[in-house]
């Protein structure tokens, strides 16, 4: 089956810019989305196919994806930005399953 | 706005049944793919079932394959996830999400609005 990995933390003092990785055999030949999750909460699409923004979702998030890595960059990481993230993509290989990554917890210093 | 609203989580003995349901409004439901997807405590995310916007095509998770059964009725706005024979590694939350594109193939689009999740408790 297919596997995301993600590093499970990042840390990113506030303004700076956190960069969280997903990598997967040739993602970059898959549409990636990916999700925030703040704790007691359900989680949020910030970005889906690679790089589109959902309505509501500031500049400050975007996507990219290449080869065997995407990429959710936060630019001017603000407090409110920590929380959980996961990558997910739709594996169609194999028996159509949807696969979420690992999750990368990012921590605002 | 668009809203999901699930229910039908509870406490449940191991082998038993649960039937989840989640409600659907603010938008045109039967345009669109939906997902069930669960959390177990202090875990990641993990997919569970999806369903395409007229109900044709459905596709599961290993996990749950053969035991969990995704479906939807267009005329009450609905979508359902009968789960039997359940396990303790089935206790989590589940959240129910709807997909990003309308009439879209099943399964391929992002997770555009999620519910706030209903619990199952799987325990003897």
């Amino acid at each position: 089956s297919y596997v995301l990995t993600q590093p499970p933390s990042v840390s990113v003092a506030p303004g700076q810019t956190a960069r969280i990785t997903c990598g997967g055999n040739n993602i970059g030949s898959k549409s990636v989305h990916w999700y925030q999750q703040k704790p007691g909460q359900a989680p949020v699409l910030v970005v889906y196919d690679d790089s589109d923004r959902p309505s509501g979702i500031p500049e400050r998030f975007s996507g990219s994806n290449s080869g065997n890595t995407a990429t959710l960059t936060i630019s001017r990481v603000e407090a409110g930005d920590e929380a959980d993230y996961y990558c997910q993509v739709w594996d169609s290989s194999s028996d159509h399953q949807c696969v979420f990554g690992t999750g990368t917890k990012v921590t605002v210093l | 706005q668009v809203q999901l609203v699930e229910s039908g989580g509870g406490v449940v003995q191991p082998g038993r049944s649960l039937r989840l349901s989640c409600a659907a409004s603010g938008f045109t439901f039967s345009s669109y793919g939906m997902h069930w997807v669960r959390q177990a405590p202090g875990k990641g995310l993990e997919w569970v079932a999806v369903i395409s916007y007229d109900g044709s095509n459905k596709y599961y998770a290993d996990s749950v394959k053969g035991r969990f059964t995704i479906s939807r009725d267009n005329s009450k706005n609905t979508l359902y996830l009968q789960m039997n024979s359940l396990r303790a590694e089935d206790t989590a939350v589940y959240y129910c999400a709807n997909e990003v594109t309308s009439i879209a193939a099943a399964g391929t689009d992002g997770m555009d609005v999620w519910g706030q999740g209903t619990t199952v408790t799987v325990s003897s």
